[in-house]
């Protein structure tokens, strides 16, 4: 069965530094996703992309933060200077349609120091 | 405001106890609800979603609208049961609001 795929499972970097977050979303789905979720919170969402743009943000998602689909499988963020409060577990997902169920990646785990 | 809220953080259970984790929402619109599961060091994986009224491992879940309201059932917990269980609100904008998450713990 198809499943999304991130890497890398851990990242850890200094404040101030760019990160970038790879995800392969499951590969005849249109609508992709961020989510995170700091240590002992909800799960939040972030962003969200279809057909090439952002359909979607949440107000995390600041101009620190920003999306790409490089090359038609790739699905980064970028978060372009980080800070401590960034540390959390970073999800991917991916969907056929905007509306029902999204497919989950095992998460990034970011931490900065 | 859409929000999810699911009041336990944690619900420990005997094997064979049944198990209602329960979740409520507050959503003006029409609502689509589901539940993911996240087993240990596992991806969360969608579990239930109203619409299609099924039963999925033993579990159910049914939108009460009146009490806004779509708590997950089980009638006999078993040990495999114990995860961390996340009710979800898709509010037909592209992105899922989460609860806060219910561990449950089953024990032999």
């Amino acid at each position: 069965e198809p499943e999304v795929t991130q890497t890398p499972s851990h990242q850890v970097t200094q404040m101030g530094q760019e990160v970038i977050l790879r995800c392969v979303p499951i590969s005849n789905h249109l609508y992709f996703y961020w989510y995170r979720q700091i240590l002992g919170q909800k799960v939040e969402f972030l962003v969200s992309f279809y057909n090439n743009e952002i359909s979607e943000k949440s107000e995390i998602f600041d101009d620190q933060f920003s999306v790409e689909r490089p090359d038609g499988s790739n699905f980064t963020l970028k978060i372009r200077s980080t800070k401590l409060e960034d540390s959390a577990m970073y999800f991917c997902a991916s969907g056929q349609d905007g509306f029902y169920e999204q497919y989950f990646g095992p998460g990034t785990r970011l931490t900065v120091t | 405001a859409q929000r999810v809220t699911q009041p336990e953080k944690l619900l420990s259970v005997f094997k064979g106890a049944p198990v209602e984790l329960k979740c409520n929402y507050s959503y003006s619109g029409s609502p689509e609800l589901f539940w993911y599961v996240q087993y240990s060091r596992q991806r969360l994986q969608l579990l239930l979603r109203h619409i299609s009224r099924e039963s999925i491992k033993g579990f159910t879940a049914d939108l009460n609208k009146g009490e806004t309201s779509f708590h997950l059932k089980k009638p006999f917990a078993q040990e495999e049961d114990s995860a961390m269980y996340y009710c979800a609100l898709n509010t037909g904008f592209q992105k899922l609001v989460f609860g806060t998450g219910t561990r449950l713990l089953v024990s032999p």
